[in-house]
């Protein structure tokens, strides 16, 4: 079964507008990761923000805010005030447990940010 | 600046020709990652390294194996290259114990099978 779920194969936003990827994962562990990186066009991987299982507030890094829903399972990232250069690929991940440190990626999410 | 360095940007190869992915990082970092991505498929594990010369298989390891003689170098070699290798490889690394960002990533190899 898949662990991370992301429904969204592409995603067009309007510049200066705020965008929401969705994730849901599904794991058994009480104690787990959740992560979020950017893949522009020339290939490397960046991290954006991270939410552990346990922090009771929803993370969030500049323009980036991760709303954790715990119950359903979810941690969509939001963008917003969406810029040119966040035109790239999404990919949601998560690190089950605390000794494995394996990270299970999702299938990503393509946003075009138009001008 | 580089933190994690793949050899090798892009890399075309002959059907069972025996290919090797290097990737080097420079951080002293325990764990050491070999990933493909594929459209719509998202990244996909194939071996991690949690120490030097010690190694485990991930999600999809048939027709890769690694080696790890040393701690900063993590080699994935794939023994007669097919065109469903076709793909882009991606190394990543980590310290040992939890973290809160996860991996360090190399900028990928993206190798062609012909």
């Amino acid at each position: 079964a898949q662990k991370i779920t992301q429904t969204q194969p592409g995603m067009f936003v309007q510049e200066k507008e705020a965008v929401t990827l969705d994730c849901t994962y599904d794991t058994s562990d009480q104690s787990y990761g959740l992560f979020w990186y950017k893949q522009p066009s020339s290939g490397e991987m960046i991290f954006l923000i991270y939410q552990g299982s346990y922090d009771e507030q929803n993370a969030t890094e500049g323009r980036y805010s991760l709303n954790f829903q715990k119950a359903r399972k979810s941690a969509n990232l939001v963008i917003s005030a969406s810029q040119l250069g966040d035109s790239a690929m999404y990919f949601c991940a998560m690190r089950e447990g605390r000794r494995d440190y394996k990270l299970s990626f999702g299938a990503g999410t393509t946003v075009t940010v138009r001008a | 600046d580089v933190k994690v360095t793949q050899s090798s940007r892009y890399l075309v190869k002959r059907t069972g020709e025996k290919v090797f992915l290097e990737c080097v990082q420079d951080m002293d970092h325990e764990n050491m990652f070999w990933y493909r991505q594929d459209p719509g498929l998202g990244l996909r594990l194939i071996y991690f390294s949690y120490d030097v010369k010690m190694k485990e298989k991930g999600d999809i390891p048939e027709g890769y194996s690694v080696s790890r003689e040393k701690k900063e170098r993590f080699s994935l070699i794939l023994e007669s290259a097919s065109t469903n290798q076709t793909s882009m490889y991606l190394c990543a690394s980590s310290p040992a114990g939890v973290n809160n960002y996860g991996y360090t990533f190399g900028s990928g190899t993206r190798l062609t099978v012909v």
